[in-house]
């Protein structure tokens, strides 16, 4: 089975616009979820999708927003970027959420 | 935040030795799981212990886990420069579970040959 893709793999934007980060998950595997990886905050949770509802969420403003088609497919938006925003962005896909994720390789965001 | 600490923060080894490292966390748990990063790059799933299992043994690894002092160690044997890698543990909380792991801070290991 072909593991889980992120495209792209580098982004650089500026302040104040928006991005989209597609994540394909594993076939046949209907849980993605989102991790933001920072030097200072390290791993942590953005949100999970399930067959298209977003069933948990982390503790990140309203600019980060996401969605999941109904090939599993999930894309990511953060709106108004900030500097704050540049971390490397990894989803993951779980048969089972919570239990095994397989990771993709991630999208580097460097917000200028 | 992060759920937890990892101890140590940082692990220099040479081939063939041990390295053994250290998880805690705070809240109650279905499982703790073990993912290693290769610089910067995607994580990869080691080894998941659940909350009812004491120790657990893949192929060099060996878990444990002690849900009554909320943690975890993870023992690498004969290690390899391939090894070279941080290590982190990854909590599946009890509640407000859907899909999210929290993860303790990392280790990071080197290993010279």
């Amino acid at each position: 089975k072909a593991g889980v893709t992120q495209t792209p793999r580098y982004l650089i934007k500026t302040r104040g616009q928006q991005v989209t980060l597609s994540c394909s998950p594993i076939s046949g595997h209907r849980s993605v979820s989102w991790y933001q990886q920072t030097p200072g905050q390290g791993l942590q949770f953005l949100f999970e999708y399930f067959s298209e509802t977003q069933r948990n969420k982390g503790n990140f403003p309203g600019r980060f927003s996401g969605r999941q088609f109904s090939n599993s497919r999930s894309e990511m938006n953060v709106s108004t970027l900030e500097l704050g925003d540049s971390a490397l962005y990894l989803c993951a896909s779980s048969s089972l959420a919570g239990w095994e994720q397989f990771f993709g390789p991630g999208t580097r965001l460097t917000v200028l | 935040s992060q759920q937890g600490e990892e101890d140590p923060q940082a692990l220099s080894i040479q081939e063939g030795e041990n390295a053994t490292m250290n998880c805690s966390y705070k809240t109650s748990i279905n499982n703790l799981q073990w993912y290693r990063q290769n610089s910067g790059r995607g994580l990869v799933h080691l080894i998941l212990i659940r909350s009812n299992e004491r120790e657990k043994h893949s192929g060099r690894l060996r878990v444990t886990l002690d849900t009554s002092k909320k943690s975890s160690s993870l023992l690498i044997t004969a290690s390899r420069a391939a090894d070279t890698a941080s290590y982190f543990c990854a909590t599946h909380p009890l509640t407000d579970s859907w899909g999210k792991l929290q993860f303790g801070a990392g280790t990071q290991v080197v290993v010279t040959p």
